[in-house]
């Protein structure tokens, strides 16, 4: 059974930082298409970005609101994958979730305020 | 980028109804298109993928159709557990997610 669980949400001022993890297990992640994708608080679901598998190229793309700012990574040796953002706005708050399509981890919330 | 027009954005059912909410594509996408519930604080689930297949342990009231640009889910007879968002999803270029249908009790 694949499980995701994500990780590292939290209070951010614009403009900052924050990484996000998803750990994964039944999936390794190396050899998966894994995405981010997140939803504003009251509002409809956003895809954020995708990573490829290691053997198709391990390239990434990004939704063009995020794209230059965010980036999507992972570590095989512990099986996890990250979306680190920098330059947060305001509209970046919401729900993060990492997906291995059919199954999403829980969500983490990250919000950015001053 | 292929845009994902669904319809409606709610509707208001009753127990027992049959509940059809569609899902248009921009472009063609072959059958890269699936079909999610979301209930508040929760996150999604699938239940239909590649327009049709009906996802392991999805009461068989939950059936996808469509081709094309044009794709339905179609709830046979509404249950009280079926209050909640959907959401259409194609995969054939990167995400696009449809906006969403609300299904409230009548």
């Amino acid at each position: 059974e694949v499980q995701l669980v994500e990780s590292g949400g939290g209070l951010v001022k614009p403009g900052g930082s924050l990484r996000l993890s998803c750990a994964a297990s039944g999936v390794t992640v190396k050899n998966a298409w894994m995405s981010w994708v997140r939803q504003a608080p009251g509002k409809g679901l956003e895809w954020v970005g995708r990573i490829r598998a290691e053997t198709e190229g391990g390239t990434t793309d990004y939704a063009a609101p995020v794209k230059g700012r965010f980036t999507i990574s992972r570590d095989d040796s512990t099986n996890t994958l990250y979306l680190e953002m920098k330059s947060l706005k305001t509209e970046d708050t919401g729900m993060y979730f990492c997906v291995y399509r059919p199954t999403w981890g829980q969500g983490t919330l990250v919000t950015v305020s001053s | 980028d292929i845009q994902m027009t669904q319809s409606p954005s709610s509707l208001s059912a009753s127990v027992g109804d049959r509940v059809t909410i569609t899902c248009r594509a921009s472009q063609g996408i072959r059958n890269e298109l699936g079909w999610y519930q979301q209930k508040p604080g929760k996150a999604p689930k699938c239940l239909i993928y590649d327009v049709s297949s009906l996802q392991s342990g999805v009461p068989s009231r939950f059936s996808g159709s469509g081709s094309g640009t044009e794709f339905t889910l179609t709830i046979s007879s509404l249950q009280p557990e079926d209050f909640a968002t959907y959401y259409c999803l194609q995969h054939q270029t990167l995400w696009t997610f449809g906006q969403g249908t609300k299904v409230e009790i009548k």
